[in-house]
């Protein structure tokens, strides 16, 4: 595998049920991202891990908790989801979280399309 | 605030035709600006990137042109083709560690 890497790649679940998505980097970056999309709608930014450190969490509902037990690996833990969670769940990684005076391109993976009925 | 905004599609274009999508951005300072294509199922792509003003950042044919005084950073391509059909995001950051995206442009190239 290269890249970034999403699992699963579609998601059904029902309000009550407990999910996880998962996210694996293949690329040696120290930095790991989830974002939401939804439809017409600019992505939305929900958590930064810097070195498996959680350095943002921009006002995300508790319904969702992040995991990322080491830099490879990230994790977006799911409970009692709404229906307005619907959306595209995507990782992207980083080769570090800040850098003063630039920027580091984000590699994003596919995506997990969430539908909660 | 930091904040893009670009044109609302979807975009339907023929084959060979010219492609402008609009991006304007807020920001303080001086960010650095991107365009990603996210095409069918699969992630953002990084397609072209410029860091200060009147940089061109180009890439597979795309080209955008970093302007300061009016806030854009408008994409365009000369003659695009069916495999340009994708979902193209403009985004700033000011450090490197929040990117701001616009809401997605949807562009389809027919025939």
């Amino acid at each position: 595998e290269t890249g970034v890497t999403q699992t699963p790649r579609h998601l059904v679940m029902g309000m009550t049920n407990k999910k996880s998505l998962k996210c694996e980097q293949h690329l040696g970056h120290n930095a790991m991202y989830w974002y939401k999309q939804s439809a017409k709608k600019p992505l939305e930014l929900m958590f930064v891990y810097s070195l498996e450190e959680r350095v943002e969490n921009n006002s995300v509902p508790s319904r969702f908790s992040p995991e990322c037990p080491n830099s490879s690996h990230l994790f977006l833990h799911l409970h009692t989801l709404q229906p307005e969670d619907s959306a595209l769940y995507l990782c992207a990684s980083s080769q570090e979280w800040w850098v003063s005076g630039g920027s580091y391109e984000q590699y994003f993976g596919p995506g997990t399309r969430l539908t909660v009925t | 605030g930091n904040s893009v905004t670009q044109m609302e599609g979807p975009v339907t274009l023929s084959e060979e035709a010219f492609l402008t999508i609009n991006c304007t951005y807020t920001a303080t300072g001086y960010p650095s600006l991107f365009w990603y294509v996210q095409y069918p199922g699969e992630g953002l792509q990084l397609l072209l990137k410029a860091t200060k003003a009147d940089d061109k950042g180009s890439n597979k044919g795309f080209e955008a042109t970093y302007r300061k005084e009016t806030t854009s950073f408008h994409l365009e391509k000369g003659s695009v083709q069916v495999s340009d059909s994708a979902v193209y995001f403009c985004a700033l950051t000011r450090t490197g560690n929040q990117f701001y995206f616009g809401t997605g442009t949807s562009l389809t190239v027919i025939p």
